[in-house]
């Protein structure tokens, strides 16, 4: 019944690890996000697709890859993991943009160690 | 560059009375979208309300109304009766930049509902 949900929910990983956040959505929506929730609850986009092509994609070091293979779809990579990574990240999408909506994840904690 | 504030990191509200979250923004832009978010402890990000600047009448969404003041780039949000279930923090959102759904978040402000 989930709208958007990502796996895994809460991930704890040693430092140089690369690792994988997963997303899925099923309501239809052709754009898809990722944000990301600091320490102090701040949140800034990383990453959006639309139609599985990247529209916008903000100051991210490269070690972050986000890939969609399909609309219903946008995964999160992280190569060489550093302490600083350590944050929530969200999955979200909606219909089009144009200030339409745009629901959320669940959140995926990641904790760099 | 578009830049939200929330100005108050806590609030705090008697269950069944009502608070007001204020939000200002800074923008050049004339066509844009305000929104309130609600994340409790759960962490997820719920929508609250929406709010199109080009709209002159205020959204409502049951107990939750805000306050629209376009020329003072100003978008406040009112919660009547407030219930403990409203205990969260909230984030005012902008989306603007040619509608990419690119989401300008504030810092957000932490609610407490005192029974």
């Amino acid at each position: 019944d989930t709208a958007v949900s990502q796996t895994p929910k809460y991930l704890v990983t040693q430092m140089g690890n690369d690792k994988s956040i997963k997303c899925e959505q099923n309501l239809g929506h052709d754009t898809m996000y990722w944000y990301k929730q600091d320490s102090k609850k701040f949140l800034k986009i990383m990453f959006s697709y639309n139609n599985k092509e990247l529209i916008i994609n903000e100051t991210v070091p490269n070690r972050f890859s986000p890939k969609s293979p399909d609309k219903a779809h946008l995964n999160l990579h992280i190569n060489s993991l550093e302490l600083g990574d350590s944050a929530v990240y969200f999955c979200a999408s909606s219909h089009g943009t144009g200030g339409n909506t745009i629901y959320f994840g669940e959140g995926s904690w990641l904790t760099v160690v | 560059a578009q830049t939200v504030t929330q100005s108050q990191p806590e609030m705090s509200v008697q269950e069944a009375e009502t608070v007001t979250l204020s939000c200002t923004y800074d923008t050049s832009e004339s066509d844009y979208y305000l929104f309130w978010y609600k994340q409790p402890p759960s962490r997820q990000m719920i929508l609250v309300i929406r709010q199109e600047a080009y709209k002159q009448q205020n959204a409502t969404e049951n107990r939750f109304s805000v306050n629209f003041q376009k020329a003072a780039k100003s978008f406040s949000l009112k919660i009547s009766d407030s219930q403990l279930g409203d205990a969260a923090m909230y984030f005012c959102a902008y989306d603007g930049s040619g509608n990419t759904g690119k989401l300008i978040f504030g810092q957000g402000t932490t609610l407490q509902v005192k029974p």
